[in-house]
């Protein structure tokens, strides 16, 4: 079985530009979350959906948005780059509906941004 | 998060056993997670553990968890250098969907 897959895994961008981000989760699983990692602030949590649906979302600005497909594949888009978006982008996949207390999460290998 | 904090640096000899601390402040958390990060990759789930449950043995991985002084430890036995990496506690909150993870420990193994 296919673990949760990112792509891209690295990018550069430049200050002002926009990007987004695919994440597949594991086959089967209809929730999906985004987590930013930075060595100072650490992971952080950006959204989650679940069946199409934004159910949860972390304190980030507007610039970082996010969508899902109906066969549960995820983009998250950031615009109007900073260099402080500068990151580890990981996406996590799970199966259950309920909340985090009902099953484990599963993480992709990241998209890594460089912002100049 | 600042809720969950863990020390950043431990250092052991191959062989040893290693024992990585999380304190937490949530104590409505229902699960109670353990995740590895080697370089360049993402999170790896290790291991986990229900809020009802002490202690939970897998291999030569035990977690203890001590609910009254939110306690939560990760003991790696017979530690090998391919253990060496970042280790995270992460708490799952009674409701919501946004794991509360520390800001990881960095493990490292010497032969």
């Amino acid at each position: 079985k296919a673990g949760v897959t990112q792509t891209p895994r690295y990018l550069i961008k430049t200050r002002g530009q926009q990007v987004t981000l695919s994440c597949s989760p594991i086959s089967g699983h209809r929730s999906v979350s985004w987590y930013q990692q930075t060595p100072g602030q650490g992971l952080q949590f950006l959204f989650e959906y679940f069946s199409e649906t934004q159910r949860n979302k972390g304190n980030f600005p507007g610039r970082f948005s996010g969508r899902q497909f109906s066969n549960s594949r995820s983009e998250m888009n950031v615009s109007t780059l900073e260099l402080g978006d500068s990151a580890l982008y990981l996406c996590a996949s799970r199966t259950a509906d309920g909340g985090l207390n009902t099953g484990e999460l599963f993480f992709g290998e990241g998209s890594r941004l460089t912002v100049l | 998060g600042e809720d969950v904090e863990q020390s950043l640096f431990l250092s052991v000899r191959e062989g040893d056993s290693s024992v990585i601390n999380c304190t937490y402040t949530d104590s409505s958390s229902t699960y109670l997670y353990w995740y590895k990060q080697e370089p360049g990759a993402g999170l790896q789930l290790l291991t986990y553990i229900f809020s009802n449950m002490d202690m939970k043995q897998d291999q030569r991985l035990t977690v203890l968890l001590n609910k009254k002084d939110k306690h939560l430890s990760l003991r790696i036995a017979d530690t090998q250098t391919g253990d060496s990496a970042i280790y995270f506690c992460a708490l799952a909150p009674n409701s919501g969907y946004a794991l509360n993870f520390g800001k990881g420990t960095s493990l490292l193994v010497t032969p």
